[in-house]
């Protein structure tokens, strides 16, 4: 599986706007970029996930880069709910791998009132 | 939005027991699902996937006597961890998704076991 790097924990403050990045150098043309946060106690919960294109969702958008060797997760208005540990993960459409998504280490995010 | 019921959410139990962790996808057709193991402060662990009807494909390390998986529905599948010892206490997480490509996996609460 392609892998990830993210940062281990960053720090926002409420109402503010939140950029977590994500490096994947690695990645394949076959690979779309997942976003999943957990929050204390909980399983995962999906984000957002994209392939080339900017996404736009209810909750966040997902900027991708151009080479789309990497990636960011934006929080437009973060709210003490969005603490929780967030996930960047590649998961292949085809062959084998493509069913599974495969965790890193996450970063944690921790939001100020 | 896609949701994932797991059960029970807490075991405390002696060691040597089995214990039984039911997942089921509510208002979709699973065709799909994964258990996963997660041990405090660290990131979830993927431990095998299973299609329903088919014997479920165990990740490297993982004991497949050891931990039992049966997914016999589109909507239902059973981890059973047997003769549990303490150091088989952790926070277990089903997740399912589709046969759709590319769509998101739904994850479960998560089952937090405590083998005595």
């Amino acid at each position: 599986d392609a892998k990830t790097t993210q940062p281990n924990s960053m720090e926002s403050n409420e109402e503010e706007p939140v950029h977590l990045p994500c490096n994947h150098s690695t990645i394949s043309g076959t690979d779309y970029i997942h976003w999943y946060r957990q929050l204390p106690s909980q399983g995962p919960e999906y984000v957002i996930h994209g392939l080339t294109s900017n996404v736009n969702n209810r909750m966040a958008s997902l900027a991708i880069a151009e080479d789309r060797k990497s990636s960011t997760l934006i929080l437009h208005r973060a709210t003490l709910r969005d603490a929780a540990v967030y996930y960047c993960i590649l998961r292949d459409v085809q062959g084998q791998g493509a069913q599974k998504l495969v965790f890193g280490q996450g970063t944690r995010l921790t939001i100020n009132p | 939005g896609a949701v994932v019921s797991q059960h029970p959410s807490r075991v405390i139990c002696k060691s040597g027991t089995s214990v039984k962790i039911e997942c089921r996808s509510l208002d979709f057709q699973a065709t799909t699902m994964f258990w996963y193991r997660q041990f405090p402060k660290q990131s979830l662990m993927l431990m095998a996937t299973s299609n329903e009807g088919s014997k479920a494909t165990y990740e490297q390390g993982v004991e497949k006597d050891k931990f039992l998986i049966n997914h016999a529905s589109l909507t239902l599948s059973t981890l059973t961890v047997t003769s549990a010892h303490p150091e088989d206490s952790s926070f277990y997480i089903c997740s399912a998704r589709t046969g759709i490509s590319n769509q998101p996996q739904h994850f479960g609460d998560g089952t937090r076991l405590s083998i005595l």
